[in-house]
């Protein structure tokens, strides 16, 4: 089992609707989650962090299920801008110091006119 | 300056040749790490270093040496490389104080190619 697993997609949705990523991971003790953009041929950036009790950014909602080992991106209202892959990262920590993030291989979303 | 920076911005090397490629935090971080993105793969931790001193070497062959000479800048030395190693090598720098886990933040990356 992948430690972080994503549908790669491609989601096509129109402008102006509502479309959900999920992701599962593997680690029960993973300690922080995140969700972070990449666009094309760029570097990835840090869209939101996932904290247990859901979090929300404008019209950017995020949730985690800590029992299923779930977390969940939830984008309102789709701009042709939000085209992007995104990724799904879990933060599980290392001993000596630093944080050691996994990142899945990410959803690619194409939001279409 | 701002931000994360990396030079050189895309790379062509051959297999025997030597080069090294430069990162420097401006965001008053304390660990610093290196990524490799292959395409159609996720990004894999290759180092990090936390207050200069490595706390991770993700089983990376010795052809990649990295070096910390201070909080701010981090360095990736590269020999003898072969052509899978090419693919963009991400820079990433964050707080870390204790058990708290800070975000990452990338810089643009080093596109790589080796023939």
């Amino acid at each position: 089992r992948k430690e972080v697993e994503q549908d790669p997609g491609p989601f096509n949705v129109p402008e102006g609707a509502t479309v959900a990523f999920n992701c599962t991971y593997s680690n029960s003790a993973s300690q922080s989650f995140f969700w972070y953009r990449q666009d094309c041929r760029k570097e990835p950036k840090l869209l939101m962090s996932v904290y247990s009790s859901g979090n929300e950014d404008g019209r950017f909602t995020a949730q985690l299920n800590r029992a299923s080992q779930y977390i969940s991106l939830l984008i309102r209202d789709s701009k042709l801008s939000d085209s992007a892959t995104y990724l799904c990262v879990v933060n599980n920590g290392l001993t000596g110091g630093g944080n050691k993030l996994t990142f899945g291989t990410g959803t690619q979303l194409k939001v279409e006119l | 300056e701002t931000g994360v920076t990396q030079t050189p911005r895309h790379l062509v090397m051959g297999m025997t040749n030597k080069k090294s490629l430069k990162c420097e935090q401006h965001l008053g971080h304390n660990a610093m790490y290196w990524y490799k993105q292959s395409a159609k793969k996720p990004l894999e931790l290759m180092f990090v270093y936390n207050f200069k001193e490595q706390t991770e070497n993700n089983s990376v062959p010795s052809r990649f040496s990295p070096e910390c000479p201070n909080s701010s800048h981090l360095f990736l030395h590269l020999h003898t490389l072969q052509p899978e190693d090419s693919a963009l090598y991400l820079c990433a720098s964050s707080h870390f104080l204790g058990d708290e886990p800070y975000e990452q933040y990338f810089g643009p990356g080093t596109r790589l190619t080796v023939t």
